[in-house]
Order: structure tokens, then sequence, then C-alpha cells
């Protein structure tokens, strides 16, 4: 099956740097990457994903990529912000076709210190 | 209007019980999850289920089992609980067979086995 592997476990930046958040999955077929945030004591929330015909996606601050032929996929956040501060989440699954359940990372978390 | 909700929000009770946690989604989804997260924040899927197929995670015990009475509703028996059965256990459904596989997860169930 999938196994993804995350990095850092731990993060801490200070306010307005850059994060990296780095992930790797083992499972050719996978083709869906979503990313969540997890605030404490809240449900995970998906704040960017992508799909396999795509290299790069923005939206705002954060950042994705993907590389299929190493098969490993990034989450980027400029100026970061304490409202930042959360655990975040990688996760690889297969969209319609394949058996599907996804596979998480086992998450970061990101302190932004003000 | 929330979209996955859970019931209860807590739940505390004692080594050897028998409980039920109840998950209702008003999206319209095809596919219901049930996860487990332990105090390390890791998320650990445990049923993947739609009309058609229940798909286990072959590490759950058999202790547990998902029940859906229709299509908006999954479930989860728990029986002879266990201390290690102590963790917040997320609900969770998503568009299967639609574009992506974004998952909307409840706001989360905190069991405390004593």
């Amino acid at each position: 099956g999938e196994n993804v592997e995350q990095h850092p476990s731990t993060l801490s930046v200070q306010e307005g740097d850059s994060a990296v958040i780095k992930c790797t999955y083992s499972d050719s077929a996978s083709n869906y990457f979503p990313w969540y945030k997890q605030e404490l004591g809240k449900r995970p929330q998906l704040i960017i994903d992508i799909r396999s015909n795509v290299g790069e996606k923005k939206d705002q601050r954060i950042a994705v990529t993907l590389n299929k032929t190493a098969k490993h996929f990034s989450l980027h956040i400029t100026e970061t912000q304490p409202e930042d501060s959360a655990v975040y989440f990688c996760a690889a699954s297969m969209l319609p076709g394949g058996s599907y359940i996804p596979t998480f990372g086992r998450g970061t978390s990101l302190i932004v210190h003000p | 209007d929330t979209a996955v909700s859970q019931t209860p929000k807590y739940l505390v009770t004692q080594m050897g019980n028998d409980k039920s946690i109840k998950c209702e989604q008003n999206l319209g989804h095809d596919t219901m999850y049930w996860y487990k997260q332990d105090s390390k924040k890791f998320l650990k899927i445990m049923f993947s289920y739609n009309n058609k197929e229940l798909i286990i995670n072959e590490t759950v015990p058999n202790r547990f089992s998902p029940k859906s009475p229709d299509k908006a509703h999954l479930n989860l028996h728990i029986n002879s609980l266990e201390l290690g059965d102590s963790a917040v256990y997320f609900c969770a459904s998503s568009p299967r067979g639609q574009g992506g596989h974004e998952q909307y997860f409840g706001p989360g169930t905190r069991l405390t086995v004593t």
C-alpha cells in the first residue's frame, strides 16, 4: 500500500519567514495530493491540493509543488503569520478508477513566533 | 447548516463498555470515513465506506464496526472498550467519483476510556 513520509515533524519560524514542509510517497499510482491544516482542538481542513498533471499551484501565501518522478511534494508558506501556527498534514490518494484509501503523513507542527 | 456533524463531542466511559459515535453529512457525498487521531496527532484511517463497498484498514481491531443506515450516516460502534482506544475520532466525507477527494471532516469526538 501507499506510504507517506512527512518532514519535519516540528518547524519553528519567526513571523514573516517562509516555511517549507516536504512529503514523499511510495505508490506511483497516486495522483491527488491534498494538504490539510488542523488548528488546536479543531478539525483538519483542506488548504490546497494538487493533481499529478500539475507541477505547481499557488493560492495567495501558500503554494504546493509536485515532482512525480521523484515522488515528492512540498508545501510552501510565505510571509508566515502567527495564525499559520497549526499542524499540517499531507496526503496521497488516487482519483476515481482505483481503490481509494487516503494515506496521510504524520503531520508537521508549525509554530510561528511573533 | 453544518456539513459533517458528530455526536457526542465528548465521551467518557469505562473499560469493557460498548459505545457508539454517530456521524451525519448533508453534503450529498457518496463516501464516508472514520479516522482515529492519537495523542501524537497521527491521523489513521479506519474505514472507508460507500453504498457499494466497505474498505477496512486491516490494522483496526474487529471490536470496531461501522454501521450505515443510509447514505448520509455512518456510525461507529466500539465493543469491549480498551484504554488504548482513547483518542479523538473524526468522521469525514468526500465526493468520490467527482473532481477531487477533498475530505470534509466532522468536529471530532474525544473518547476517554478509564
